[in-house]
């Protein structure tokens, strides 16, 4: 089962303007949200981060929103410029049967047009 | 400070070939690793996460298994590969507390 979903799989955006990513979860084990970009042939590098206890966090351009009655979280990029252009994917972290377990969405591609 | 190393970078294997990835971890002690793959056009799908040496969980049913001999080294292997083995494989690393996970370069394994 998918338990972390980004529903969009590409969102197109004009430079300077605000890109808004989405995601959604359906396990309330997970404590712990992180976002992730990506380029062709290279692995994730860490983005933002949020605390299941906390609402919001930012980061220079970067704002991580958590809705947790909704199970929703964002990723708002303000300004947003051509090298933002990649990747994104949505992570969530929760203590499992085993040990701790880190779940990532499908995610989605963002291309900002300069 | 802390890094992870994958390799190779790029494999071609035949139909029915073994698989042997391999993933070290350096400056950190106890980590929780993980395999991931991108299969093309799609997401990042949890294969396998160990939390100490010997221990491995699995995700999903499939053609793969991994290992962990070490406790910085995390090994993704397969007797014999399927062509639906092929995608970009990653492997991961975080804390206890899985505030931050890094992650290694990436392996693009195709099965021809």
């Amino acid at each position: 089962d998918q338990q972390v979903k980004q529903n969009s799989p590409s969102l197109s955006v004009q430079e300077g303007r605000i890109s808004i990513l989405n995601c959604d979860y359906t396990n309330s084990m997970f404590d712990y949200f992180l976002w992730y970009k990506k380029y062709p042939a290279e692995g994730p590098t860490f983005l933002i981060s949020i605390s299941s206890i906390k609402d919001k966090n930012e980061d220079g351009r970067f704002t991580v929103f958590l809705n947790k009655s909704a199970k929703h979280l964002s990723l708002h990029i303000v300004p947003s410029q051509p090298g933002d252009s990649a990747v994104y994917f949505c992570a969530a972290s929760a203590k499992w049967r085993d040990g701790n377990k880190l779940v990532f969405g499908a995610g989605t591609i963002l291309r900002v047009k300069s | 400070s802390q890094t992870i190393h994958q390799w190779p970078a790029t494999l071609v294997q035949p139909v029915g070939s073994p698989l042997s990835l391999e993933c070290t971890v350096e400056g950190t002690s106890n980590p929780n690793l993980y395999w991931y793959r991108q299969a093309a056009g799609r997401g990042l799908q949890l294969l396998f996460y160990s939390v100490g040496i010997g221990q491995i969980s699995s995700e999903v049913p499939q053609n793969l298994s991994a290992s962990r001999p070490q406790d910085r080294q995390f090994i993704l292997s397969s007797k014999k590969l399927l062509l639906s083995d092929s995608g970009f494989y990653l492997c991961a690393w975080t804390g206890y507390a899985n505030t931050e996970a890094f992650f290694g370069q990436g392996t693009r394994l195709t099965v021809v």
